[in-house]
């Protein structure tokens, strides 16, 4: 089966910039998430959806990151204004359901200058 | 509260010895499970452990839950150089399978063929 995908692989802006980042998770998985990875850390949740609704945005810094699934498939997350700090890769997951066994996508690195 | 910590950080082997790296947590955990991430890769599931004290092996990896479910270890038998990468523990926000996940820091073993 294919696996998550994502665009673009790399992106470069400045500072105060925006920034979106594309998602397509496998085919029937109903739970997609967006992690952040900062070089050198752990992964870290910032959304999770179920099918089309938001079931933990807990994490999203919401004055600046916003995501949506609005057909319940693909995804995006988009970032406005952009700071230093942001620069990280944003990595795309999806499950069948039940939270086991993330399938994690190549991820989208961004660079802030 | 919730992190989980790895150690060590680093380790660089010579092929053919062995490998471990630990997971720890001040809190008791429903369960944890153990991703690897190849260098400019993304993270990919290795395995979950649920049990008190379980052990699982996957050829030359052997996972173990502690009796406590308050930590957990990877142990690489004779490595090779294809197990280069970062490993991972995680654990899960809930008290089941959400796929909200919070990592560890992460350990990442150099291999010297």
């Amino acid at each position: 089966e294919a696996g998550v995908a994502q665009s673009p692989r790399y992106k470069i802006i400045e500072k105060r910039q925006s920034v979106a980042f594309w998602c397509n998770p496998i085919s029937g998985h109903a739970t997609l998430y967006w992690y952040q990875q900062i070089l050198g850390q752990g992964p870290k949740l910032l959304i999770q959806f179920q099918n089309n609704g938001v079931v933990d945005d807990s994490q999203l810094p919401k004055d600046r990151f916003s995501a949506e699934r609005l057909k319940g498939v693909d995804s995006t997350l988009k970032i406005q204004p952009a700071k230093l700090e942001d620069s990280a890769v944003y990595l795309c997951a999806s499950s069948s359901g039940g939270g086991l066994n993330l399938t994690f996508g190549a991820g989208s690195r961004l660079t802030v200058l | 509260g919730q992190q989980v910590m790895q150690i060590p950080q680093y380790q660089h082997v010579q092929e053919g010895e062995d490998f471990t790296t630990y997971c720890n947590s001040s809190t008791t955990l429903s369960n944890i499970q153990w991703y690897k991430q190849r260098p400019g890769g993304h993270p990919v599931f290795l395995i979950q452990l649920v049990k008190s004290g379980e052990v699982k092996k996957q050829k030359r990896l052997t996972f173990q839950f502690g009796e406590a479910k308050k930590n957990s270890s990877l142990h690489i038998t004779a490595t090779q150089t294809t197990d280069v990468g970062t490993y991972f523990c995680a654990r899960d926000f809930g008290s089941s399978n959400t796929g909200k996940l919070i990592f560890g820091q992460g350990t990442t073993l150099q291999v010297k063929p």
